[in-house]
């Protein structure tokens, strides 16, 4: 069984620094693309960040370019997000999803349960 | 880069069909068949209900359905159930920096 698990989430000033993670568990976790996408809280999707399979390209949407730094450690089947110079806008919770499987391009298959991020003073 | 341009709620009574749209531009929706749309339940995470426009994953009832013209995607939801309620979003691989972009949803509500 697919599984992704988040865990890093919790409560930091704005200016302060949060690592999450994601666990990944039931597939070839180092052959996938994996995503961060994030949901404040009573609003929409809002993708975040990708990491292609080998580290070999990053991409993040604006609003946190400069400020976050995608990762992978494919010997533990894990993915980090570390998030710098966090702002109130950042609050949400912050899910990893995997690219999907085969002949499909930028779709999410699997989804963890999300981490929630709350950035307040 | 704007999200992708959805409507805010779509209603329908049990049985009916609803469409809802998901406009981009040339960058996004209307220059790449890498349209996927998300149905999220209330409390739940989100999950894939199409990718590349018209494609079902495994598992996923065929009264969902997807297509494309020009810069606008649709999601048909046929034979509408009371489980079908929830938010729905579109997404779209795109050729800005933002790589994917995400609908601001759409609320659907069964009557």
């Amino acid at each position: 069984e697919v599984q992704l698990v988040e865990s890093g989430g919790g409560l930091v000033k704005p200016g302060g620094s949060l690592r999450l993670s994601c666990t990944g568990s039931g597939f070839t976790f180092h052959t996938f693309t994996i995503n961060w996408v994030r949901q404040a809280p009573g609003k929409g999707l809002e993708w975040v960040s990708s990491i292609t399979s080998s580290s070999y390209f990053t991409f993040y949407t604006d609003s946190v370019r400069g400020r976050f730094t995608v990762s992978r450690d494919d010997a533990k089947n894990s993915l980090y997000l570390q998030m710098d110079s966090l702002r109130a806008e950042d609050t949400a919770v912050y899910y990893c999803a995997r690219d999907c499987e085969g002949n499909c391009y930028s779709a999410f298959d699997y989804w963890g349960q999300g981490t929630l991020v709350t950035v307040s003073a | 880069q704007s999200a992708l341009t959805q409507p805010a709620s779509v209603s329908g009574s049990p049985g009916q069909s609803i469409t809802i749209s998901c406009t981009g531009t040339s960058s996004d929706v209307g220059g790449y068949n890498y349209v996927s749309w998300y149905q999220q339940q209330p409390g739940k995470v989100p999950k894939l209900i199409i990718y590349d426009v018209t494609n079902r994953p495994s598992g996923v009832s065929n009264r969902f359905s997807g297509s494309k013209s020009g810069n606008t995607a649709s999601l048909t939801i046929s034979g509408l159930q009371a489980d079908d309620e929830g938010d729905y979003y579109c997404s779209s691989y795109t050729t800005t920096d933002t790589h994917v972009l995400f609908g601001g949803g759409t609320q659907v509500t069964v009557l």
